[in-house]
């Protein structure tokens, strides 16, 4: 099955610097990546999300990144807020009705 | 408009105690999804409904987890002879006909004590 790895584990930046946080996966059939935030004593929310049929996806202050052939992908967040503290989660899956497989998490820390 | 909701908020129960944990998903929503979520993991998935049907259900653990979904909406949880193991956040999560965008709950954490 697949296999996602994220890193780091934690990442702790000052407001206003950029976080990047990466992903790799194993099945090369996976074609939907999202990425989610989730905050203490709540469910992950959906941020962005990628397809295989392009490299580059952005939205405001958030960017997500797919090298295909090398089977990674990154999330980019430029101007970091103290709110973007959170815990975020990579995913990759085939699509569809198939169920996605999970990161282990990234815990951002933004200081202000 | 509503999203996922899940209830109870916090369950703790002893050991080999019977358990129900209840998700009302996205009105509409046909896809129906439980994971389980350890302390510093990713969320795990458990089961997969399309409908009334559990269109996958190779997630669950071992025979004490089962889950049904009667009426294509609501779906429950039910976990019998509750282990400390079982200690975790149970999330719920939906979607539009089985798309790929999932909306998740708020989970509700069991504690097995």
């Amino acid at each position: 099955g697949e296999n996602v790895e994220q890193h780091p584990s934690t990442l702790s930046v000052q407001e206003g610097d950029s976080a990047v946080i990466k992903c790799t996966y194993s099945d090369s059939a996976s074609n939907y990546f999202p990425w989610y935030k989730q905050e203490l004593g709540k469910g992950p929310q959906l941020i962005i999300d990628i397809r295989s049929n392009v490299g580059e996806k952005k939205d405001q202050r958030i960017a997500v990144t797919l090298n295909k052939t090398a089977k990674h992908f990154s999330l980019h967040i430029t101007e970091t807020q103290p709110e973007d503290s959170a815990v975020y989660f990579c995913a990759a899956s085939k699509g569809g009705s198939y169920i996605p497989t999970f990161g282990r998490g990234t815990s951002l820390i933004v200081h202000p | 408009g509503a999203g996922v909701s899940q209830t109870p908020s916090n369950k703790v129960t002893e050991k080999g105690k019977y358990v129900e944990l209840r998700c009302d998903p996205i009105s509409g929503h046909t896809a129906l999804y439980w994971y389980r979520q350890s302390l510093g993991q990713g969320p795990e998935f458990l089961i997969y409904f399309q409908g009334t049907g559990a269109a996958d259900d190779s997630g669950l653990p071992n025979d004490r987890f089962f889950a049904v979904r009667p009426e294509g909406s609501v779906s429950t949880l039910k976990i019998q002879r509750t282990e400390r193991g079982d200690s975790a956040v149970y999330l719920c999560a939906s979607s539009f006909r089985g798309e790929d965008e999932q909306y998740f709950g708020p989970g509700t954490r069991l504690t097995v004590t």
